[in-house]
C-alpha cells in the first residue's frame, strides 16, 4: 500500500528556534496533504492542507505566519513551526488522501515536538 | 474542527470482554473511519465503512453506521491487553479531496 514518511519522529528545540518536518509520499504522487496537530490527550485537529504549487489552506485559528507550509513537489510537504514556544509542543502528524470514498487516507508517523 | 462525540471517553475492562465504542457525526460522509492509536505513536487503520454499508466486520471487530442517526459503533470482541490504545473514528465528507475529520477518541484499557 502507499507509504507516506514523516521526519523527524521526534524533536526537542529551544524557545525561539524553527523546525521543519517533513512528510514524504515513496511511492505516490500527493497533490495534497493534509497537517494535523494532537496535544496530549486529546483527538487530532486539522491544522491546514496543503496543496502543490498553491498556497497551503489553513483552519480557523491557526496562524499561517507561524506554521510555514511548502509544498515543493507532489512528493513532500513540509511544515516549518517558526520561532517554537513551549505551547507550540504537540505531535504532529500529516497525511495524504487515499482513493476518495474508497480507501483510507495515508498517515505519515508523526512527529513529536517538544519545546523548551 | 471536530465532527462530534465519542463515548464513552474512557472504558476498562477485562481481557476476554467486548468492548463497545460509539461516535457520533454532524455532517454527510463518503464513509467512516476507525483508528487506533497507541500511546504517543501514529495512528493504525483498522477498518472503514462506506455510506451505504450498514455493518462490517474484521477479524474481532464490528462496525455499524446508522447514517440516519449519524452514528457509528466499533465493537472489539474478546478484548486482549493489547487493544489497550486510543480509538478514533473519522469521516471523509462528500467532496472529494477533503481531510478526514476526527472524533475526540475513546481511551480503552484491557487489564489481564
Amino acid at each position: 500500500g502507499a507509504v507516506v514518511s514523516q521526519h523527524p519522529s521526534w524533536v526537542i528545540c529551544k524557545s525561539g528556534t524553527s523546525v521543519k518536518i517533513e512528510c514524504r509520499s515513496l511511492d505516490f504522487q500527493a497533490t495534497t496533504m493534509f497537517w494535523y496537530r494532537q496535544f496530549p490527550k486529546q483527538s487530532l485537529m486539522l491544522m491546514a492542507t496543503s496543496n502543490e504549487g498553491s498556497k497551503a489552506t489553513y483552519e480557523q485559528g491557526v496562524e499561517k505566519d507561524k506554521f510555514l507550509i511548502n509544498h515543493a513537489s507532489l512528493t513532500l510537504s513540509t511544515l516549518t513551526v517558526t520561532s517554537a514556544h513551549p505551547e507550540d509542543s504537540s505531535f504532529y502528524i500529516c497525511s495524504a488522501p487515499g482513493q476518495v470514498g474508497r480507501g483510507e487516507a495515508f498517515f505519515g508517523q508523526g512527529t513529536r515536538l517538544t519545546v523548551v | 474542527s471536530q465532527q462530534g462525540e465519542e463515548d464513552p471517553q474512557a472504558l476498562s475492562i477485562q481481557e476476554g470482554e467486548n468492548a463497545t465504542m460509539n461516535c457520533s457525526y454532524k455532517t454527510s460522509i463518503n464513509n467512516l473511519q476507525w483508528y487506533r492509536q497507541n500511546s504517543g505513536r501514529g495512528l493504525v487503520h483498522l477498518i472503514l465503512i462506506r455510506s451505504n454499508e450498514r455493518e462490517k466486520h474484521s477479524g474481532r471487530l464490528r462496525v455499524t453506521l446508522d447514517t440516519s442517526k449519524k452514528s457509528s459503533s466499533l465493537l472489539i470482541t474478546a478484548s486482549r491487553a493489547a487493544d489497550t490504545a486510543s480509538y478514533f473514528c473519522a469521516t471523509e465528507a462528500n467532496q472529494a479531496g477533503t481531510a478526514l475529520i476526527f472524533g475526540k477518541g475513546t481511551t480503552l484499557s484491557v487489564s489481564s
